[in-house]
């Protein structure tokens, strides 16, 4: 079936570097690429997404490119605060125009002081 | 302002028991679906809907159902509820044509 690889599974950086999370999918159908941000206790929300027609997306300090030859996405955040400490879930969509979206595992983030 | 609800966030039952989540919507969307979420393994579809008192399985559809008899709610239900169901489920919808689920704030259930 199809699927969606995730890595890191945790990271942990510096308050004030980079981090990139990554993904790798494989339905070939795939044209919606979005990105979910779960805070501890709190329910998924969407901080960002990206169409199969694009490249890359930028959004303040979070910015996602995909390279629909190798079937990659990647979720960029500069400039990290500890309130960017969340669980980050990429997620890509099933076949054509099904509406449904499968997730990968998730990455804990940890942004220290 | 979308708004999902779960009927609980957290709940205790005990193996064999019947049990039912609930989820409603206030936007109007046609598309609701229900994931669970286990650590590691990301969020897996069970159940989605397109429209009133459809359904169509998702990955891991054994051992659940589920109805929607109202446009609003979805519910899933655990005919016999066993402990490898304990886990975190989420519910979320979407109006057709537009592809950003929301989701509610999770009912975190428990099966001794």
């Amino acid at each position: 079936g199809e699927n969606v690889e995730q890595h890191p599974s945790t990271l942990s950086v510096q308050e004030g570097d980079s981090a990139v999370i990554k993904c790798t999918y494989s339905d070939s159908a795939s044209n919606y690429f979005p990105w979910y941000k779960q805070e501890l206790g709190k329910r998924p929300q969407l901080i960002i997404d990206i169409r199969s027609n694009v490249g890359e997306k930028k959004d303040q300090r979070i910015a996602v490119t995909l390279n629909k030859t190798a079937k990659h996405f990647s979720l960029h955040i500069t400039e990290t605060q500890p309130e960017d400490s969340a669980v980050y879930f990429c997620a890509a969509s099933i076949g054509d125009n099904t509406g449904k979206l499968i997730f990968g595992q998730g990455t804990t983030l940890q942004v220290k002081p | 302002d979308v708004k999902v609800t779960q009927s609980s966030r957290y709940l205790v039952k005990r193996t064999g028991e019947k049990v039912f989540l609930e989820c409603v919507q206030d936007m109007d969307h046609e598309n609701m679906f229900w994931y669970r979420q286990d650590p590691g393994l990301g969020l897996r579809l069970i159940y989605f809907s397109y429209d009133v008192k459809m359904k169509e399985k998702g990955d891991i559809p054994e051992g659940y159902s589920v109805s929607r008899e109202k446009k609003e709610r979805f519910s899933l239900i655990l005919e016999s509820a066993s402990t490898n169901q304990t886990s975190m489920y989420l519910c979320a919808s979407y109006p057709t044509g537009r592809e950003t689920q929301y989701f509610g704030p999770g009912t975190r259930l428990l099966v001794l």
